[in-house]
């Protein structure tokens, strides 16, 4: 059964800070992982998906990277802004499955 | 497009009561997903569709019951509600590609449900 952790569960930074968030899951057999932002009181929103066969994907000022054989994804930020506060989710499916497990999130809070 | 839709958006049940949590996606999505979220815990899955006709169990499909008769709705049934219910409910929808890797789900706003 594939298990995702992410560590830290709370992060607080000052604005403009690059910032590097962890996930690891145990199942390395997966098709691809995500990562997700939700603001408090709301949905999921997607914010990148990244194929098992991709090392890297970007978009804007996030990068997200897999390195499937140490079963680690992190998620970069650069120039971090207050509107980037968060709890950012990476979730995975187990080996042949759809079904995605989610991490418990971490909390991003970005002081100004 | 309005994405995925949810009602209600807030309830609350007496112990015992049944509701139906309403979800309505619109953007032809044949795969899609009810979750619930408990304060410090991640998203667990509850049930999931593959096509109008079809569902299956996810990982805590206890005490409810699910339904796709069409591509659009996939509504969550809670007969007799108890207080381990109580959690925000989340109804998410994706495109597969037969036999191909999942691909991005796409949330809604969630039903946040009290039992008391």
């Amino acid at each position: 059964k594939q298990e995702v952790t992410q560590i830290p569960a709370a992060l607080s930074v000052p604005e403009g800070e690059n910032l590097v968030l962890n996930c690891s899951f145990t199942d390395s057999a997966i098709y691809n992982l995500q990562w997700f932002r939700q603001d408090p009181g709301k949905g999921l929103t997607s914010l990148l998906l990244i194929q098992s066969s991709q090392r890297e994907q970007t978009s804007g000022r996030l990068n997200a990277s897999l390195d499937k054989s140490s079963g680690r994804s992190t998620l970069y930020i650069a120039a971090s802004q207050p509107g980037d506060s968060a709890t950012y989710l990476c979730a995975a499916p187990g080996a042949g499955s759809y079904q995605l497990t989610f991490g418990k999130g971490t909390k991003l809070s970005v002081i100004p | 497009n309005a994405g995925v839709t949810q009602t209600p958006k807030f309830r609350i049940l007496k112990i015992g009561q049944s509701m139906t949590l309403q979800c309505t996606q619109d953007m032809n999505h044949n795969y899609m997903y009810w979750y619930r979220q408990d304060p410090g815990m991640g998203l667990k899955l509850i049930y999931y569709s593959v096509g109008a006709g079809i569902t299956d169990k996810g990982e805590v499909p206890n005490g409810y019951n699910v339904s796709r008769s069409t591509t659009e709705d996939f509504p969550l049934r809670l007969e007799l509600a108890a207080p381990s219910q109580t959690s925000v409910y989340f109804c998410a929808s994706s495109y597969q590609l037969a036999g191909g890797p999942p691909d991005t789900q796409y949330f809604g706003p969630g039903t946040r449900l009290t039992v008391l």
